[in-house]
């Protein structure tokens, strides 16, 4: 099993600022994942963390958009830059120890952005 | 491409009813994991399951069953005698060996139960 911890819980940020999500968890672990829920929609993944190597990003996500660090492997961050009032979602950190063929992917508990 | 669909936005049950969450899904993988996770209105994503491609088999869990069918690329989500505790958004979502164990995700299905 795994426990995440992601800091901050909440936040209101002024738009065109940026905010850093920090993702710890209790164990290491090859990649971590990060993903966006807009209100009311389902969980989109923006991009993999690996430790060592740039983040993969998905399709519609970019890195000057949402830089991701990996500096070891229990740790990552996810920026959210320049912000605008579409970014308010909650963004999630998850990691699948051992991959997903022994166990099952954990998240942390999301950080819930409003963008004013 | 991987895809997981679940046509049911949004459900509404009385207490004690039994109610099915649908997932069908979409890979053209041979090797896949399937899940399902429940959202309370607390926001985390808590595991309920996890199924590999070939195991077939139905499971039940207390209250919760599910039925995975290849044959129909569905893994429908069985609650019998609902509790208003079961009020959440509920998603299925699909992982595909080989592809970095990332998760696509169904667009969730909200059930509430009233009392």
């Amino acid at each position: 099993s795994a426990v995440i911890s992601q800091k901050p819980s909440r936040d209101i940020c002024q738009r065109g600022t940026s905010l850093t999500i920090q993702c710890q968890v209790d164990s290491q672990v090859t990649m971590m994942f990060w993903y966006r829920q807009q209100p009311g929609q389902s969980l989109t993944l923006i991009a993999t963390a690996n430790q060592g190597s740039e983040a993969t990003y998905e399709s519609g996500f970019v890195i000057d958009k949402f830089p991701i660090s990996r500096p070891n492997l229990t740790f990552s961050t996810l920026t959210v830059s320049n912000m605008s009032p579409e970014d308010s979602s909650i963004y999630l950190c998850s990691v699948v120890p051992g991959g997903t063929g022994n166990t099952e992917a954990f998240f942390g508990q999301g950080t819930r952005l409003t963008v004013v | 491409a991987q895809k997981v669909t679940q046509a049911q936005t949004e459900i509404s049950v009385v207490e004690k009813e039994d109610v099915t969450l649908d997932c069908v899904y979409e890979t053209r993988d041979t090797t896949y994991y399937l899940f399902w996770y429940k959202q309370p209105p607390s926001g985390e994503l808590v595991f309920l399951i996890r199924r590999n491609s070939f195991d077939e088999q139905n499971e039940i869990s207390g209250r919760y069953s599910w039925n995975f069918q290849k044959s129909t690329s569905s893994f429908n989500f069985t609650i019998t005698a609902s509790q208003v505790v079961d009020s959440a958004v509920y998603f299925c979502a699909l992982s595909e060996t080989g592809n970095t164990d990332k998760l696509i995700f169904g667009t969730g299905t909200r059930l509430q139960v009233f009392p």
